[in-house]
């Protein structure tokens, strides 16, 4: 079947500190892989996103590499800031836009 | 441009009561869904729909109705509220699959607490 596993949270980290958010995934075939964010209070919002393997997404300084080797597609980002305190979730999408999601990591990023 | 919009934002029921979450969407996607968040869970997909008149069966079903009369809205029902459907309710809406990677809009939640 299709799943995805992300590192349990919460995470804590001091400002300006190296962020990784681990992500795996089971599926057939070749599934397009996404992070989304959500900040307190807001739905869901595309952080950024990898069609294909070796892809690698990027956007507001975070960064994600699709991995089919590993099966992996991890979230970075060199250094972090206040605002970017918020819950952190992994995605694939399969065809027949079937969205599979991971459970969630919660950052809290402070001064 | 809205995007997604749903109501109420937020409700509280008694066990047994009916309601209707409302989603509407202005991009003219053909898919639209309904979540379920709870705490440490993640999202769990309840109904999703392919286009007006044709909807289908998410992972979490159970207690709930959907319909699909025009491509804008998406209501999702609940017959005889229950504790257990105590969440937070997403919609969200994406485009016709094809080529690349479609993307999911998501509405700002509807807080729901059955009591």
């Amino acid at each position: 079947g299709n799943s995805v596993t992300q590192m349990e949270g919460p995470v804590t980290l001091s400002e300006e500190a190296f962020l990784t958010i681990n992500c795996t995934y089971t599926a057939t075939g070749y599934p397009s892989l996404f992070w989304y964010v959500q900040y307190p209070g807001e739905g869901l919002q595309l952080l950024l996103k990898a069609t294909k393997a070796d892809d690698k997404g990027s956007n507001k300084g975070f960064e994600a590499t699709y991995r089919k080797e590993t099966t992996s597609f991890h979230l970075e980002k060199g250094s972090v800031q206040v605002s970017d305190s918020a819950v952190y979730f992994c995605a694939l999408r399969r065809t027949g836009n079937q969205f599979y999601f991971g459970t969630g990591t919660s950052l809290t990023v402070i001064p | 441009n809205a995007g997604v919009t749903q109501t109420p934002k937020f409700r509280i029921l008694k066990i047994g009561q009916s309601m209707t979450l409302q989603c509407t969407q202005d991009m003219n996607h053909n898919y639209m869904y309904w979540y379920r968040q709870d705490p440490g869970m993640g999202l769990k997909l309840i109904y999703y729909s392919v286009g007006a008149g044709i909807t289908d069966k998410g992972e979490v079903p159970n207690g709930y109705n959907v319909s699909r009369s025009t491509t804008e809205d998406f209501p999702l029902r609940l017959e005889l509220a229950a504790p257990s459907q105590t969440s937070v309710y997403f919609c969200a809406s994406s485009p016709l699959d094809g080529l690349g990677a479609n993307v999911l809009t998501f509405g700002a939640g509807s807080r729901l607490t059955v009591l």
